[in-house]
């Protein structure tokens, strides 16, 4: 079975280092998605990207954050200056659709543990 | 702004009893719902879903109910084994534009063999 995959699984950074975390979506799949979960708390929605474009975003998405799809089968995050609150979980996500019917299943990457040290 | 409110935080069950964990949800837009199973140091795994057009749905010993009026959803696992224990999360989705999900803030659930 397909699988959503994510490198690296972890990641130590100094603070204010820019780091990029990347995805690899399931081929046919069409929405991608980043969120975060710090240690032992919920799981919050970072963006969701479409047709090379931000669908939507969070608060937490600032400036500091961007997604890029830079071919045609990676997907990533760049934070551009780490802060030590940024140490967390990182998903990446996708979901197929098309033009007649729309999918919300989303399968989950295994994550990228973010360190900021 | 939008929020999902998951009830209780912690569970804890004898083997074989049944599990209830309840969310809320704020945003009306809110189209489906799914509920995910997530175990330590692990990525979030489906383990059902509801959309708003239905009610109810049941897939083996988990079920999960709908009430779009109070904005109510809950996940009914019955005859608990000790491996269901794990950390359950609900979440909310706005169908439109870019499905922005929302999470509850998570049940730890532990079935006592």
């Amino acid at each position: 079975e397909p699988e959503v995959t994510q490198t690296p699984s972890h990641q130590v950074t100094q603070m204010g280092q820019e780091v990029i975390l990347r995805c690899v979506p399931i081929s046919n799949h069409l929405y991608f998605y980043w969120y975060r979960q710090i240690l032992g708390q919920k799981v919050e929605f970072l963006v969701s990207f479409y047709n090379n474009e931000i669908s939507e975003k969070s608060e937490i998405f600032d400036d500091q954050f961007s997604v890029e799809r830079p071919d045609g089968s990676n997907f990533t995050l760049k934070i551009r200056s780490t802060k030590l609150e940024d140490s967390a979980m990182y998903f990446c996500a996708s979901t197929q659709t098309n033009t007649f019917s729309v999918y919300y299943e989303q399968y989950f990457g295994p994550g990228t543990r973010l360190t900021v040290t | 702004g939008e929020n999902v409110e998951q009830h209780p935080s912690t569970l804890s069950v004898q083997e074989g009893d049944s599990a209830v964990i309840k969310c809320t949800y704020s945003d009306s837009a809110s189209n489906y719902f799914p509920w995910y199973k997530q175990e330590l140091g692990k990525r979030p795994q489906l383990i059902i879903d509801i959309r708003s057009n239905v009610g109810e749905k049941k897939d083996q010993r988990i079920a999960v109910t709908l009430n779009k009026t109070a904005k109510h959803f809950s996940l009914h696992i019955t005859e608990t084994q000790p491996e269901d224990s794990a950390v359950y999360f609900c979440a909310a989705v706005k169908g439109t534009g870019g499905f922005k999900t929302i999470f509850g803030a998570g049940t730890r659930l532990f079935v006592k063999a």
